[in-house]
């Protein structure tokens, strides 16, 4: 079974740019969550996706939004670059919502500058 | 503000010894904990999940303790081997609309290094 794959694995834009990352869950997985993860703030949740349905958000700025597709497919989108968006961005999924297992992805690293 | 602190910061342990990795949290309403290992560029890797009643929980050579009450959380490896030197991030889940995936807070990580 193909774990979760994240596209693309790396990525280098410059201030200003819009960027769109996209994450594929396990098979069968409805449920996918992003997060940031910085050196100096760590993990940070940014949203959860289940059934094409935003369930929740972190604290983070508009400019952060993102969708999830009838085959839960999910991507999200970072508008307006700043240098301070260069992380990790890893993507989890999970069968529901329920008290499970998340399975992340190996993520995308962006850098902006 | 909930929040979840970890200590030490790093450790660094010979191959076969044993060690535990803190974590103390302050985040209500409290759902689970969970202790992840993440490898260097790679995403994290679930080792355990413990709710509100689970007082241990064990995954091979990891064993994780939960203390409610004092909000306490160990992760204890046994006979440590290479392959554990890796960043261990401690979450604790609040509760958001019937999930914990909503309300997690992280750790900063115990960054662990094995050297033999």
């Amino acid at each position: 079974k193909a774990g979760v794959t994240q596209t693309p694995r790396y990525l280098i834009k410059t201030r200003g740019q819009q960027v769109t990352l996209s994450c594929s869950p396990i098979s069968g997985h409805r449920s996918v969550s992003w997060y940031q993860q910085t050196p100096g703030q760590g993990l940070q949740f940014l949203f959860e996706y289940f059934s094409e349905t935003q369930r929740n958000k972190g604290n983070f700025p508009g400019r952060f939004s993102g969708r999830q597709f009838s085959n839960s497919r999910s991507e999200m989108n970072v508008s307006t670059l700043e240098l301070g968006d260069s992380a990790l961005y890893l993507c989890a999924s999970s069968l529901t919502r329920t008290e499970e297992t998340q399975y992340f992805g190996p993520g995308t690293r962006l850098l902006v500058l | 503000k909930n929040q979840v602190e970890q200590s030490p910061q790093s450790l660094i342990i010979l191959e076969g010894k044993n060690c535990t990795l803190q974590c103390n949290y302050t985040v209500s309403p409290f759902s689970n904990l969970r202790w992840y290992k993440q490898d260097t560029g790679r995403g994290p890797v679930s080792l355990t999940i413990m709710t509100f009643s689970e007082n241990t929980k064990s995954n091979g050579r990891y064993t994780a303790t939960l203390d409610a009450d004092t909000k306490q959380s160990s992760l204890h490896i046994t006979a440590s081997q290479l392959s554990d030197s890796a960043s261990y991030i401690c979450v604790v889940g609040g509760n958001a609309g019937g999930t914990s995936y909503g309300k997690l807070t992280f750790g900063q990580g115990t960054i662990l290094t094995v050297h033999p």
